[in-house]
């Protein structure tokens, strides 16, 4: 399988627990960004990845947040403390080149916060 | 930065006939807009997309209009299937830095056979 992963697809956890997620994109791809989508709504940007450099951040992106891509190939993203308001699917996508092309996104890590 | 509204919320439409979906964006800089559909527990997959260079993109039973002067667009499907029924998103996409996507509250169609 050559697309987007993610790991893990579902992780149900306690509030004031740390999680972690991870992205692997299309190998290829050098732009990676995590996206946020909430029920009943659309994906909504949280960070953005060209390369190992992290150059865009969402005010959504609170200091709990805290995202890596350390060789430029997979990311992860932990939250710290979490909280209930947390709980949603957190998307990954990858696009290859510069510019606006095809964002290719993951199947999703769904997080409930209990 | 850009606000993308979708509407309608929710559409049904019986099996073979077609389906409109429309969104209005913002930012008048934003020159890429993709549809993209969500099926339940998947993540979103890229249907169709269109460039502000480009008035009407089709293929096959699935075809997007652009128009830019009004800074809208919409999603056409004919001959709609049972497997059409999923949520399609709307996104507009601006042209530096990121080019990140903001994405329309989605629309949940449901084509009745």
């Amino acid at each position: 399988d050559t697309g987007v992963s993610q790991d893990p697809r579902h992780k149900i956890t306690k509030r004031g627990q740390n999680v972690t997620f991870r992205c692997d994109p299309i190998s290829e791809h050098n732009r990676l960004y995590w996206y946020r989508q909430t029920l009943g709504q659309g994906p909504e940007f949280l960070t953005y990845f060209q390369n190992e450099a992290q150059l865009e951040k969402s005010r959504l992106l609170s200091d709990r947040f805290s995202a890596e891509r350390p060789k430029g190939s997979f990311s992860t993203l932990e939250i710290q403390r979490t909280e209930q308001g947390d709980s949603a699917m957190y998307l990954c996508a990858s696009r290859p080149t510069q510019g606006n092309t095809e964002a290719f996104f993951g199947q999703g890590t769904r997080l409930t916060v209990v | 930065g850009e606000n993308v509204e979708q509407h309608p919320s929710t559409l049904s439409v019986q099996e073979g006939d077609s389906a409109v979906i429309k969104c209005t964006y913002s930012d008048s800089a934003s020159n890429y807009f993709p549809w993209y559909k969500q099926e339940l527990g998947k993540g979103p997959q890229l249907i169709i997309d269109i460039r502000s260079n480009v008035g009407e993109k089709k293929d096959q039973r699935i075809a997007v209009t652009l128009n830019k002067t009004a800074k809208h667009f919409s999603l056409h499907i004919t001959e709609t299937q049972p497997e059409d029924s999923a949520v399609y998103f709307c996104a507009a996409s601006g042209r530096t830095g990121a080019n990140n996507l903001f994405f329309g509250t989605g629309t949940r169609l449901t084509v009745i056979p």
